[in-house]
């Protein structure tokens, strides 16, 4: 079955640093892949789309590579703010067309 | 940039009552919204894909009887949670991807609904 893995233990970082999130997945064969920021008790808002033939995408502070390879992509948020502290959810296109939830992971940033 | 608007953001009703949550594109049209449901701490699990003018699409394990939906426009979908029970009490989220762009386009999504049956 399809399957998308990220990290589900918050990753607390010191202001300023990089944040290095991973999203692992298996039985998919994605064109590209997603990922969003999500707020407490709000609604996914779109970060950042990445192509199969594409490495690196970068949008202001945040970086994403794909690796189709190992089936992963690593999403970076570097200069951290308390302002970035969110949940981040990758996603991807599911063989049917749909798109297709991680459980996120939580980022929480301190000053 | 495109808005999707959610209503009502909070409800909470009695075991066997109806509630309706309201989805619209505000600036662009939707011809497909999503319909997606989260537990806490969990990822979103999409329930259904709502097309405007036909029948909605169901994913596995999600009752149609239960869950109505109904895209009457390009910019207006709508849930109906029937006879709801406790266990549907959950965070509900629908999205809409612009009608004009790519498929591959982003998703745009509502605020969201907190659901509390009692």
């Amino acid at each position: 079955s399809q399957k998308i893995e990220q990290n589900s233990e918050a990753l607390n970082i010191q202001e300023g640093k990089t944040a290095t999130l991973t999203c692992n997945y298996t039985n998919y064969s994605p064109a590209y892949l997603q990922w969003y920021r999500q707020d407490p008790g709000r609604g996914p808002v779109f970060l950042l789309l990445i192509r199969e033939n594409e490495k690196e995408k970068r949008k202001e502070r945040l970086k994403v590579t794909f690796d189709t390879t190992l089936k992963q992509s690593l999403f970076h948020i570097t200069a951290s703010q308390p302002a970035d502290s969110a949940t981040y959810l990758c996603a991807l296109d599911n063989s049917w067309g749909k798109l297709q939830f991680g459980a996120g992971t939580q980022v929480v940033v301190t000053p | 940039g495109a808005v999707v608007s959610q209503h009502p953001s909070r409800v909470i009703c009695k075991s066997g009552t109806s509630v309706k949550i309201e989805c619209r594109s505000l600036d662009f049209q939707a011809t497909t919204m999503f319909w997606y449901r989260q537990f806490p701490k969990k990822s979103l699990m999409l329930m259904a894909t709502s097309n405007e003018g036909s029948k909605a699409t169901y994913e596995q394990g999600v009752e149609k009887d239960k869950f109505l939906i109904n895209h009457a426009s390009l910019t207006l979908s709508t849930l109906t949670v029937t006879s709801a029970h406790p266990e549907d009490s959950s965070f509900y989220i629908c999205s809409a991807r612009d009608s004009l762009r790519a498929g591959n386009s982003p998703l745009h999504f509502g605020n969201g609904t907190r659901l509390t049956v009692t």
